[in-house]
């Protein structure tokens, strides 16, 4: 069975500041990985995914996430925060027959 | 393209009542999906569909019922509303392997 636990609710950064949203994941097979994005009522965005080849994964709007088997995780990175940024984001692993499993989220909070 | 369209987006309900909530989606997805989002749990799969004709139980399917009658739909029904069935629904639809898009969301409210 696969699970994701996102440490920490909420994080709160400072323009400009790095972003480091946390995800840690548990899988009994190879892993595909995902970071999605929610913006105040809206459905959800895809940021970026992890399948196969190269552990740094680069998505939109400049993040990027590194696949870490050894560590199981796949934390999302931001090297500047933005006030767009503001929004809440999901991580989710892929279970079997093309299933999701989500993560409970973190609310991500831009300081000007 | 209009891409995932869910209808309606809001509702409120009594308990007791019914209901039926209608994902569409015109990018010819094999696989669709419905999930209730709820505070601090994240996603929840209720019920999915690996194509027209087939439905099969997520995580959280009680209460609730689905048919996939053509491609483009999947619909997801509530026979006798709950307090606990208040929550924002989100469907989702997806190529096999490749990402799910999702719906814009149904907020609702049972009473």
């Amino acid at each position: 069975a696969q699970s994701v636990t996102q440490l920490g609710s909420h994080v709160s950064v400072s323009e400009g500041a790095l972003v480091l949203l946390r995800c840690n994941y548990s899988s009994s097979v190879p892993p595909y990985l995902f970071w999605y994005v929610q913006y105040p009522n809206q459905g959800l965005q895809l940021l970026l995914k992890y399948t196969t080849g190269a552990t740094l994964v680069k998505g939109i709007n400049g993040f990027e996430a590194e696949f870490k088997k050894s560590e199981t995780s796949f934390h999302l990175t931001k090297p500047s925060a933005h006030m767009s940024d503001a929004a809440e984001y999901f991580c989710a692993v892929s279970g079997g027959a093309q299933k999701l499993v989500f993560g409970q989220g973190t609310r991500l909070t831009i300081n000007p | 393209n209009a891409g995932v369209t869910q209808t309606p987006k809001f509702r409120v309900l009594k308990t007791g009542q019914s209901m039926t909530l209608l994902c569409a989606q015109d990018m010819n997805h094999e696989y669709m999906y419905w999930y209730r989002q709820d505070p601090g749990m994240g996603l929840r799969l209720i019920h999915y569909s690996v194509g027209e004709g087939t439905t099969a139980k997520g995580e959280v399917p009680d209460g609730y019922n689905v048919s996939r009658l053509k491609k483009q739909n999947f619909l997801l029904g509530l026979e006798s509303a709950a307090p606990s069935q208040t929550s924002v629904y989100f469907c989702a639809s997806m190529i096999a392997g490749e990402t799910q898009y999702f719906g814009p969301g149904t907020r609702l409210l049972v009473l």
